[in-house]
């Protein structure tokens, strides 16, 4: 089985920093690789699709990169909407996929 | 517009079991893989199943593997969740969900395991 790996499990930073989490799987994904936002009471939120692709309508501050086992997600300028979970999701081995542990993104 | 509407929760006692269902509609149900994922209360994303077009291949998350079955009924636009052998740790908010690049997501049902 594919195992993600995504750290910070939380994080807190201020209105306008630069925000960067990360991913890393046990093996070669390729790119395989999706990042969602969950804000309290709501379903998942598809942000970013194979690794680097920003979904129609998302705000281009966020933004998503690499390739194998490694994969790096970005808020460029953080904004208080911004405050959700993020999680990231392998899907190289269809019908199986993996999500990270998320994390907690929060207003310092 | 792409609704997902989940049924079948309730509270079980461990041991026991339960058959979730998804009625999809708003979409051409046979042309997307499926798959159910849930959240225990004030926990991240579990993937627990997919199932791909024609329910020729199945896949399960090690957690439930052996005591979960994931079928679909393409004809009745429907998913279903066969959970068996019910523990503690299976309690959460069972969503289904519109492929596997996620763009849709039923609200869910709650299962509670407890005695």
């Amino acid at each position: 089985d594919i195992q993600m790996t995504q750290s910070p499990s939380s994080l807190s930073a201020s209105v306008g920093d630069r925000v960067t989490i990360t991913c890393q799987a046990s093996q070669d994904i390729s790119n395989y690789l999706n990042w969602y936002q969950q804000k309290p009471g709501k379903a998942p939120k598809l942000l970013i699709y194979d690794a680097s692709n920003l979904e129609t309508g998302v705000p281009s501050r966020f933004s998503g990169s690499g390739s194998g086992t490694d994969f790096t997600f970005t808020i460029s300028s953080l904004q208080p909407e911004d405050i959700a979970t993020y999680y990231c999701q392998q899907y190289d081995n269809l019908p199986r996929v993996t999500f990270g542990q998320g994390t907690k993104l929060e207003i310092k | 517009e792409v609704q997902l509407v989940e049924s079948g929760g309730g509270v079980v006692r461990p041991g026991g079991s339960l058959r979730l269902s998804c009625a999809a509609s708003g979409f051409t149900f046979d042309d997307y893989g499926m798959s159910w994922v849930r959240q225990a209360p004030g926990k991240g994303l579990e993937w627990v199943s997919g199932i791909n077009w024609n329910g020729g291949s199945t896949g399960y998350a090690d957690s439930v593997k052996g005591r979960f079955t994931i079928s679909r009924d393409n004809a009745k636009n429907s998913l279903y969740l066969q959970m068996n052998s019910l523990r503690a740790e299976d309690t959460a908010l069972y969503h289904c969900a519109r492929g596997f690049l996620i763009e849709d997501w039923g609200q869910g049902t709650l299962v509670t395991v407890s005695s």
